[in-house]
């Protein structure tokens, strides 16, 4: 069974203050994918890799980075956050190429900034 | 650009009745593939099935079932017999290329199955 762990579950931050989203995944996927949820625009894009040291910009990329320093590690970053960026965020591992490429989430992480 | 539209909010049906769940899409490929997520009360978001454009037959897993029609622009969902734990937001979406490596989804559909 494909495996994508989020941590944290939840956080509350400050305005202006940094925050790591980190991401695990046991599948040996080369893709994994960073999305956000809220209501009214579904699941959003923010960041994507193809492979460990690769990241690229989804899109709304704006306000966030990400890090992919091994295979299984997929880090998303908010240097300054913002009360914009309260949302759910998602993790999700796949493979490149082929038929087979339905992605695996996470159970998401819900970020508060206050 | 590559684009995943779907217009209902949501539905509300009869328990054990047939619902369909529309979604369009954009895209300049010619070869690209569609796929229908569940995200449960929970939040957890799960892979239900998929279509590939290349396969004229519609795909079926259980009692999923794709309504494809490729001149429209359309792969519709299709639950039979539906059941209270079925209520859900449903998500469709694309990945463009044989080599293409992420999925853009649409905004859900919130399905509420009654007794």
């Amino acid at each position: 069974e494909a495996a994508v762990t989020q941590s944290p579950r939840n956080k509350v931050a400050v305005t202006g203050g940094k925050v790591t989203l980190s991401c695990n995944q046991t599948n040996n996927h080369n893709n994994m994918y960073w999305y956000r949820q809220d209501t009214g625009h579904g699941l959003r894009l923010i960041h994507y890799s193809y492979g460990a040291g690769s990241t690229e910009k989804g899109d709304i990329p704006d306000g966030y980075k990400a890090s992919r320093p091994s295979q299984e590690n997929f880090s998303l970053i908010l240097e300054l956050a913002t009360p914009s960026q309260t949302s759910v965020y998602f993790c999700a591992s796949g493979w490149t190429g082929g038929a087979n490429t339905e992605v695996f989430f996470g159970k998401g992480t819900r970020l508060t900034v206050v | 650009a590559q684009k995943v539209t779907q217009t209902q909010t949501s539905i509300s049906v009869v328990e054990k009745t047939t619902v369909t769940m529309d979604c369009v899409y954009e895209t300049r490929d010619s070869s690209y593939f569609l796929f229908w997520y569940k995200q449960t009360a929970s939040g957890e978001i799960v892979f239900l099935i998929r279509q590939d454009s290349y396969k004229k037959e519609n795909a079926t897993v259980g009692h999923y079932s794709l309504n494809f029609q490729k001149p429209k622009s359309s792969i519709g969902l299709i639950i039979t017999a539906t059941q209270i734990e079925d209520s859900a937001v449903y998500f469709c979406a694309m990945r463009e290329g044989w080599s293409g490596t992420y999925q853009r989804f649409g905004t859900g559909t919130k399905l509420q199955v009654v007794p």
